[in-house]
């Protein structure tokens, strides 16, 4: 089955304790992202990948960072989480090129991650 | 930067009737898509309905369409004969066709409109 997901799905933390989200795709994807999710806020994109090794800042990097030495994975690491992290975060893949698959992003089942 | 409006935080409807979510964009592109997503209390994101911004005809899966008014950069979700499993949170997004280099695979998202379905 064609999916994307994301460990773990729910994760509680301490201010500045190193953490990693987990993220695989099974669909040989060029392109992944990770968003935060925010009451009030919608989604907005943290980082993006468009390969292998290739990497850029979405809208909200600050105190993230990410890596992509395989295809299928894309981690989200938060070196020294703080409170204003906490929060829903989601990992998404799409082919890339103009072609009706990429039409639209496939969603992981979401990562809530809190703080204290 | 392109921005999108759910002015709506909040809508609720009867079981069977019909409601309307509002979507305003700003964006000085021409080629671009559009999506509705549905966000259930199991938090997945599912996509809803898409719309390409070259086709004039309005989108329609099942008992959801679309009104897109490209020159008023509005994009409504209607969605009749409401069931109780549509109850969710409802998202309207924003995608740009212009190449540039990765970030037009970007969703721009509104803040979302929350919708009850009452019994």
């Amino acid at each position: 089955e064609a999916q994307v997901t994301q460990n773990p799905r729910y994760l509680i933390t301490v201010t500045g304790k190193k953490l990693t989200v987990t993220c695989s795709q099974n669909m040989n994807h060029e392109y992944m992202s990770w968003y935060r999710q925010d009451p009030g806020l919608g989604l907005r994109q943290i980082y993006y990948s468009m390969n292998v090794e290739v990497t850029d800042k979405g809208d909200v990097p600050e105190g993230y960072k990410v890596s992509r030495k395989e295809k299928r994975n894309f981690p989200l690491i938060l070196e020294s989480p703080s409170p204003n992290q906490t929060s829903l975060y989601f990992c998404a893949s799409s082919p890339v090129g103009r072609h009706p698959t990429n039409e639209k992003l496939f969603f992981g089942s979401g990562t809530q991650l809190s703080v204290l | 930067a392109q921005t999108v409006t759910q002015s709506q935080p909040e809508m609720s409807v009867q079981e069977a009737e019909t409601v309307t979510l509002s979507c305003t964009y700003d964006t000085s592109e021409s080629d671009y898509y559009l999506f509705w997503y549905k966000q259930p209390p199991s938090r997945q994101m599912i996509l809803v309905i898409r719309q390409e911004a070259y086709k004039q005809q309005n989108a329609t899966e099942n008992r959801f369409s679309v009104n897109f008014q490209k020159a008023a950069k509005s994009f409504s979700l209607k969605i009749s004969d409401s069931q109780l499993g549509d109850a969710a949170m409802y998202f309207c997004a924003y995608r740009s066709l212009t190449d540039s280099g990765g970030s037009n695979y970007k969703l721009t998202f509104g803040k979302g409109t929350l919708l009850t379905v009452n019994p």
